[in-house]
């Protein structure tokens, strides 16, 4: 099984609301990812998280948290999001995170997020 | 640092053409490469890969060959389908450990029947 998931699809939200993304493996990967992807774009980078640790954040402003309750499982708290936040946010997992011969990501299907 | 470096699209051909879209690399070392595919509305797909020089990755009638000589890999196929309408991601793991993918900027692709 090759399959990551990520609840919800889609997601509409004011700027005052607090919302989660919620992403699961269960391919025993250690190292697991929070992506950005505005349309017709590569993804981008937010969080990184290794054996449970959160390793790399790439300066995410803190309306974002990630949080990584155990091996399997990624969220991402949302919180006063702005219009400009809008994107699709992709959750990917892979055996170990970082070097050149780590082996490819999985990335789940995303949740399409919209600010209002 | 690492980079990747893709062609741009959109690339647009007809039912059965072949397909060539371009894909260099600057890495230290040798490291593992790979093409992604992104269908629309949904997320990235692992399409093939290719782990140490020579190598030739395929998946679905796709090739890619990892040349050291030239720092390349390049996606090919060759008699696309309008099921292949996507946009494809060239990329490689960025060289320190804890930290994640490198992408290329994407080629869209529009086949027509």
């Amino acid at each position: 099984d090759t399959e990551v998931t990520q609840t919800p699809k889609h997601l509409v939200m004011g700027m005052t609301n607090k919302k989660s993304l919620k992403c699961e493996q269960h391919m025993g990967h250690r190292a697991m990812y929070w992506y950005k992807q505005k349309a017709k774009k590569p993804p981008e980078l937010m969080f990184v998280y290794s054996y449970e640790k959160l390793s790399i954040n790439e300066s995410v402003p803190s309306r974002f948290s990630p949080e990584c309750p155990n091996s399997s499982l990624l969220n991402l708290h949302l919180h006063a999001l702005q219009p400009e936040d809008s994107a699709l946010y992709l959750c990917a997992s892979s055996q170990e995170a970082g070097g050149p011969r780590q082996d490819e990501q999985y990335f789940g299907p995303g949740t399409r997020l919209t600010v209002t | 640092g690492d980079s990747v470096t893709q062609m741009e699209g959109p690339v647009t051909l007809s039912e059965e053409a072949f397909l060539t879209i371009n894909c260099t690399y600057t890495a230290t070392g040798y490291p593992s490469l790979f093409w992604y595919v992104q269908y629309p509305g949904e997320g990235l797909q692992l399409l093939l890969k290719a782990t140490k020089a020579d190598d030739k990755g395929s998946n679905k009638g796709f090739e890619a060959t990892y040349r050291k000589e030239t720092t390349s890999f390049h996606l090919e196929k060759g008699s696309v389908q309008v099921s292949d309408s996507a946009v494809y991601f060239c990329a490689l793991p960025a060289n320190q450990a804890g930290t994640a993918l490198i992408f290329g900027k994407g080629t869209t692709l529009s086949v027509s029947s």
